[in-house]
């Protein structure tokens, strides 16, 4: 079975432009999250989605935004891009169940340099 | 608030060493606690978890145990490899189906 996916894979921008990140997670999982991950950090959490419904924020800025679609696909959105969004963008997905916790799956990320 | 805090590194052993990541915990409520490595140029992969208090987990030769008395879950290889070379990141989930909160990461160079 296919893993989380996530395009494009590396991406450079200039400030103040907005960027799109997109992410497919593992068929059947309907939960999807996002984390940044800024050099020489752990991942901090932006957002999870739940049947394309917002579950959770991070201490993120508005300029963050995303959605999910009926196939459970995401997308992220950066607006008004700043030096400091600089970072490694993780997407995981889970299947969202009567568990005690939710394991979440990895995508391989979408980095992004804004210059 | 709820946070994980972990050793700097990086850490530096030889093969066939013992490995040693220490990670504490501030959380409300029960958390689950977890450790994913992330190897150079990817994603994060699950190495371990446990649920609740005195579990152990274990993979690939790591484990850690669950110690809520003193809010901790360190990391241990009694034999590491060059290929275990990597950012270990300790993390802990407070709701079930919630957020995980990351600690700072710990780089792990084993040399041969």
């Amino acid at each position: 079975d296919a893993g989380v996916t996530q395009s494009p894979t590396h991406l450079i921008k200039t400030r103040g432009q907005h960027v799109t990140l997109r992410c497919s997670p593992i068929s059947g999982h309907k939960s999807v999250s996002w984390y940044q991950q800024v050099l020489g950090q752990g991942p901090q959490f932006i957002f999870q989605y739940y049947e394309k419904e917002e579950r959770g924020r991070g201490n993120f800025p508005d300029r963050f935004s995303a959605r999910q679609f009926p196939n459970y696909s995401s997308e992220l959105n950066v607006n008004a891009l700043l030096l400091g969004d600089s970072a490694l963008y993780l997407c995981a997905s889970s299947p969202v169940g009567e568990l005690l916790y939710n394991e979440q799956f990895f995508g391989p990320g979408t980095r992004l340099t804004v210059l | 608030g709820n946070s994980v805090t972990q050793m700097e590194g990086p850490v530096t052993l030889s093969e066939e060493a013992f490995l040693t990541i220490n990670c504490t915990y501030t959380a409300t409520g029960y958390p689950s606690l977890f450790w994913y490595v992330q190897y150079p140029g990817e994603g994060l992969q699950l190495l371990l978890k446990a649920t609740k208090a005195d579990d152990k987990g274990s993979n690939k030769g790591f484990e850690a145990t669950y110690r809520k008395e003193t809010t901790s879950f360190h990391l241990e290889k009694g034999s590491v490899q060059v290929s275990d070379s990597a950012v270990y990141f300790c993390a802990l989930q407070v709701d079930s189906s919630y957020k995980l909160i990351f600690g700072s990461g710990t780089r792990l160079l084993v040399r041969p």
